[in-house]
């Protein structure tokens, strides 16, 4: 079956600190790989994907992430975080015939000003 | 214009009641989801509809129950509510099949009493 992993239930910034938040995925074929951020109170918007091609993809509000097929791994980065990136961040991974979302279990993101 | 809608956002409601929560999509996908988010932020696909169809029905309580009148709309219905039902329910759409990226609605927070 396929499965995420995060490995940071919390992480705890400053401002302008760089940030990496794991993720690893587990599934045989091809996949498409996301991450989504949930600002407190709000919606899952999408950060960045990757279907194909450049495996370092660049997404919205300077967040990037590497896919390494060989490390089945999605990490997300950002060089220096503001205080305004404090969310939830969610790692999915689409694959299989269905193509549903397996979501991570999140990683907690605070930034402190 | 929002492109996922969905009401309620909130719900309180006791233990035994019947309720629904509704969902709209004005993006002309094919395909929609419902997932639940659990108090430690996890999210977990209940089902997925294409072109009014189900396709996906993840191990979810038959008191649950997707009703998909159009492709635009998947209505979830709960009879006979429990403590355990107490989430935030999000739908949300993709174009057809499922490979590509999920848009969110802004969420249902359901609490039984």
């Amino acid at each position: 079956a396929q499965s995420v992993s995060q490995h940071n239930h919390h992480v705890i910034l400053s401002e302008a600190a760089s940030l990496e938040l794991g993720c690893n995925y587990s599934y045989g074929g091809t996949v498409n790989l996301f991450w989504y951020v949930q600002y407190p109170g709000q919606h899952l918007q999408l950060l960045l994907k990757y279907f194909s091609g450049d495996p370092l993809v660049k997404g919205i509000k300077g967040f990037e992430a590497e896919f390494i097929k060989s490390k089945f791994s999605f990490n997300l980065r950002k060089p220096s975080v503001q205080w305004s990136d404090t969310a939830e961040y969610f790692c999915a991974v689409n694959g299989g015939s269905q193509g549903n979302l397996i979501f991570g279990k999140g990683t907690k993101l605070s930034v402190k000003p | 214009d929002t492109a996922v809608s969905q009401t309620p956002k909130y719900l309180v409601t006791q233990m035994g009641n019947d309720k629904s929560i509704k969902c709209e999509q004005n993006l002309g996908h094919d395909t929609m989801y419902w997932y639940k988010q659990d108090s430690k932020k996890f999210l977990k696909i209940m089902f997925s509809y294409n072109n009014k169809e189900l396709i996906i029905n993840e191990t979810v309580p038959n008191r649950f129950s997707p009703k998909s009148p159009d492709k635009a709309h998947l209505n979830l219905h709960i009879n006979s509510l429990e403590l355990g039902d107490s989430a935030v329910y999000f739908c949300a759409s993709s174009q057809e099949g499922g490979w590509h990226e999920q848009y969110f609605g802004p969420g249902t927070r359901l609490t039984v009493t």
